[in-house]
């Protein structure tokens, strides 16, 4: 099975907040990290967090992380249509990445 | 001022026929990478290359070769492609190694070429 698990489909209005989750597996990574696609794009590093860390914020971006449940979440706070991705979670091991399939963020006025 | 440039963004290929995806970086990081990301599923990585040595992953099928003539340039050749080959197909680099953070281990992707298998 995946070893990064996250929810496919996440459909908010403008102005709200939107909270994409991710559950992983290897709980030696020393970061986790949420990348954006956007339509036509590569991926992009939006944000990271240490796996010492519970929570690491960053202007409308909030990572939580929670090590017992294997647990991440990204919050983005007053959602813009520019927030219209597919965001991916990700865990890292000393030479890769391993993704989730990604959470497509839909934004709808 | 694209650092990782992936051509073509579109290829088209007919079943069994050769083809070979080209990725260009102006980083002159040392690590190149080769993901595979198929409709609606989570990017795999296929192989790497730290500097000249080659990093093949346990799964990677014998069909996916993978060329990196010099530092800023690297190739993935697909010998016969299958209609399970298409996919988009992600070049990546970085400085080191290594999933982490800071300046020598950060990833950098390009924008990716998807695969079509006629």
């Amino acid at each position: 099975g995946e070893d990064v698990e996250q929810s496919l489909f996440l459909s908010v209005r403008e102005g709200d907040s939107s909270v994409i989750n991710c559950t992983y597996t290897d709980s030696s990574s020393t970061y986790l990290y949420w990348y954006k696609q956007e339509p036509g794009a590569g991926l992009q590093l939006l944000t990271y967090i240490f796996s010492n860390m519970d929570m690491k914020q960053d202007q409308r971006l909030t990572v939580l992380l929670n090590k017992k449940d294997k647990h991440l979440s990204l919050r983005i706070a007053d959602t813009q249509t520019g927030d219209s991705a597919i965001y991916f979670c990700a865990e890292g091991d000393d030479y890769k990445l391993s993704f989730g399939a990604g959470t497509t963020v839909t934004v709808r006025a | 001022d694209a650092m990782v440039i992936q051509n073509p963004r579109y290829q088209v290929t007919q079943f069994g026929k050769p083809v070979t995806l080209s990725c260009s970086q102006t980083l002159n990081h040392n690590v190149m990478y080769w993901y595979q990301q198929k409709s609606s599923q989570a990017p795999k990585l296929l192989f790497h290359y730290y500097d000249k040595d080659f990093n093949n992953e346990a799964d990677t099928p014998d069909n996916f070769q993978s060329r990196r003539p010099n530092t800023s340039f690297c190739f993935l050749d697909i010998r016969s492609p299958g209609l399970g080959d298409a996919a988009m197909y992600l070049c990546a680099t970085s400085r080191e190694p290594g999933s982490g953070l800071f300046m020598n281990t950060e990833a950098f992707f390009g924008q990716g070429t998807r695969l079509t298998v006629v």
